[in-house]
């Protein structure tokens, strides 16, 4: 069965630094996001990626966070300057369809230290 | 603004029974519904998703309910086995035209053998 890939599973950084997440969609699906989930807490949504550009971003998605999608497979979330409250699970996922069913990556665990 | 609770947040059940886990969410307004499953330290693996003009979506074992008017869904879990053990979330979409996902907490189920 297809599956949303995501690299790498830990990564750990130094306060101040920038992080690049990558995720692998779903080949043929059309809809790509970023959630994360800090330990303890409710999984939340980050931003969402249609036909090439963001389509959605919530509050915690400013000006640190950026998305890409380089070439046609991978989907990428760049955090510029990590802060220590940026330490969670981060999970990648993608749908083939608006608002249809949304398969996650096993995500990545960002710890800053 | 939609929010979502799950209750209760732990469950322990000996493996064979038959169990429900509860969603209630504050706005009966949904476009859908999906369940998922969380293995810890693991991505979200969805289970089901259920549109808002159905009242029921099986899948195996599983059998999820919606009850807009009422703003609750459950999640029955038939013949309960110790590979269920996982926490289930249940999340829906944010109102108007967002792809963001509103997600609960969630439900940690142990299945004893």
């Amino acid at each position: 069965e297809p599956e949303v890939t995501q690299t790498p599973s830990h990564q750990v950084t130094q306060m101040g630094q920038e992080v690049i997440l990558h995720c692998v969609p779903i080949s043929n699906h059309l809809y790509f996001y970023w959630y994360r989930q800090i330990l303890g807490q409710k999984v939340e949504f980050l931003v969402s990626f249609y036909n090439n550009e963001i389509s959605e971003k919530s509050e915690i998605f400013d000006d640190q966070f950026s998305v890409e999608r380089p070439d046609g497979s991978n989907f990428t979330l760049k955090i510029r300057s990590t802060k220590l409250e940026d330490s969670a699970m981060y999970f990648c996922a993608s749908s083939a369809g608006w608002r249809e069913k949304l398969f996650f990556g096993s995500g990545t665990q960002l710890s800053v230290l | 603004k939609q929010e979502v609770t799950q209750i209760p947040a732990a469950l322990s059940v000996p493996e064979g029974e038959n169990l429900v886990l509860n969603c209630s969410f504050t706005d009966s307004a949904i476009y859908n519904l999906q369940w998922f499953r969380q293995d810890p330290g693991k991505g979200l693996t969805s289970l089901l998703l259920i549109q808002s003009s159905q009242r029921e979506q099986t899948s195996g074992r599983l059998n999820a309910s919606l009850d807009k008017s009422s703003g609750r869904s459950t999640l029955y879990i038939a013949a309960s086995q110790p590979g269920d053990s996982a926490t289930y979330l249940c999340a829906i979409p944010l109102q108007g035209g967002s792809e963001k996902l509103v997600f609960g907490k969630g439900t940690k189920l142990t299945v004893n053998p």
